[in-house]
């Protein structure tokens, strides 16, 4: 696809539960980050890849969050053991970035993450 | 403090009227700066980015910065309804991610 793909675009679990998030990043894109949005809020810093290494995980709440990216491309974002206040939507959004940081985030449309 | 301040709102504006949207920022070592407009239910996408002091235009958009007050903003002209949205300011420094503000919501009444 032409744009950054996430799945699943809903996900509903118990508390206590584990949960993957994937990201199919933008064809091409080095840099992918996770983000997460709590209702009314504004985004909230996970992490973020360049290629498959982590520079910077600084943003991860807690040991519960994991992250992963194979290949340059695909990520996926675990977590484990969720708690209600873990209910948000997590954005990934991708980058060229091949000589820098741009700031141009291309984003997908989000995982609904709801814990009851 | 918050690394990105943003006004809230909500803010209101008639229709073909100028839209004003604020930013500060905390930190002195931020290099660029960016608008992302965030639809109701939808994912973020940029609308404007500024490295340098003054203002940049592009189209009914323009963005100012000040660095040395660390003030951003955003003017809209000539508002329109389509324009409603969540504006959200966002900044990047030395860390290659970007540190956002928790958004302005716009509503333009027609």
């Amino acid at each position: 696809g032409a744009g950054v793909s996430q799945s699943p675009s809903n996900k509903v679990t118990e508390k206590g539960k584990d949960v993957e998030l994937r990201c199919d990043p933008i064809s091409g894109h080095t840099a992918l980050y996770w983000y997460r949005q709590s209702l009314g809020q504004g985004l909230e810093f996970l992490i973020y890849f360049q290629g498959n290494s982590a520079p910077d995980k600084s943003g991860l709440p807690s040991d519960r969050f994991s992250a992963e990216r194979t290949g340059g491309s695909v990520s996926t974002l675990t977590i484990q053991r969720t708690q209600q206040e873990d209910s948000a939507v997590y954005l990934c959004a991708s980058s060229l970035a091949r000589g820098g940081f741009t700031g141009e985030l291309f984003f997908g449309e989000g995982s609904r993450l709801t814990v009851l | 403090q918050k690394e990105v301040e943003q006004n809230s709102g909500p803010l209101s504006v008639p229709e073909g009227a100028i839209a004003s949207l604020n930013c500060t920022y905390s930190d002195r070592g931020s290099q660029s700066f960016f608008w992302y407009r965030q639809y109701s239910g939808k994912s973020p996408e940029l609308i404007m980015s500024i490295y340098s002091n003054g203002d940049k235009e592009d189209g009914r958009f323009t963005a100012q910065l000040n660095k040395a007050s660390q003030y951003v903003s955003l003017l809209i002209r000539d508002s329109q309804p389509s324009d409603s949205a969540t504006y959200l300011c966002a900044c990047s420094g030395s860390a290659r991610q970007l540190t956002f503000g928790s958004g302005t919501q716009l509503t333009v009444l027609p």
